[in-house]
């Protein structure tokens, strides 16, 4: 296992497009987050998941975001109709179990929307 | 609300001088501080975790210390691939999702 993985790297669409991002975590980490960032800011947190259960959104995950993570292994992060505002790095992270190795992040999707 | 502040927003320093970053937290009941680098591009890369205050960590040329406000990452004789944004980040008790500051800018000139 090399990581924490996430596809597409980069994704241009135009606005009012649905997109979809997906993540394949740690295959033995059962916490999978969603997080956004913004050129010069810190990640935001978005969603996360214990196995399939979503147990968090955010108040930044408005009604056109989706998550899911069926059978508790890879994640799916869609947007419908697409803004402009939504272009940003979305980051995957996954952990399990003792905080003190922290929370492995994958290399993100860049999102740009035109 | 819970805030992470980091300062300086960028450094910029000469190979071999030394510096601190500083990150400044108010949260209720912490349970662990985090230190990340990240390289343009990537995702941040986990360097450390600290748990309470006088809690110091060390990894080559990086240090991290904790107090009941506020965490430093020291640097020590840098050198230009240490060039990244360092963030930190806090989880509080009860909570998974991590708190991050907007990161400071470190550029190292060789």
């Amino acid at each position: 296992d090399t990581g924490v993985s996430q596809n597409p790297r980069h994704k241009i669409t135009k606005r009012g497009q649905n997109v979809t991002f997906r993540c394949d975590p740690i295959s033995e980490h059962n916490r999978l987050y969603w997080y956004r960032q913004t050129l010069g800011q810190g990640p935001e947190f978005l969603t996360y998941f214990q196995n399939e259960a979503q147990l968090e959104k955010s108040r930044l995950l408005s009604d056109r975001f989706s998550a899911e993570r069926p059978k508790g292994s890879f994640s799916t992060l869609e947007i419908q109709r697409t803004e402009q505002g939504d272009s940003a790095m979305y980051l995957c992270a996954s952990n399990q179990g003792d905080t003190a190795y922290g929370y492995t992040f994958g290399s993100g999707t860049r999102l740009t929307v035109v | 609300e819970d805030q992470v502040t980091q300062s300086p927003e960028a450094l910029r320093l000469q190979e071999g001088e030394s510096s601190s970053l500083n990150c400044s937290y108010t949260v209720s009941g912490l349970r662990g501080l985090f230190w990340y680098r990240q390289d343009p591009g990537k995702g941040p890369e986990f360097l450390f975790t600290l748990y309470s205050a006088g809690e110091e960590k060390e990894k080559e040329r990086l240090k991290a210390t904790l107090t009941k406000k506020e965490s430093f990452l020291h640097i020590t004789a840098p050198k230009p691939e240490d060039s990244a944004t360092y963030l930190c980040a806090t989880i509080i008790q009860g909570a998974q999702k991590l708190v991050f500051g907007q990161g400071t800018r470190l550029t190292i000139n060789p």
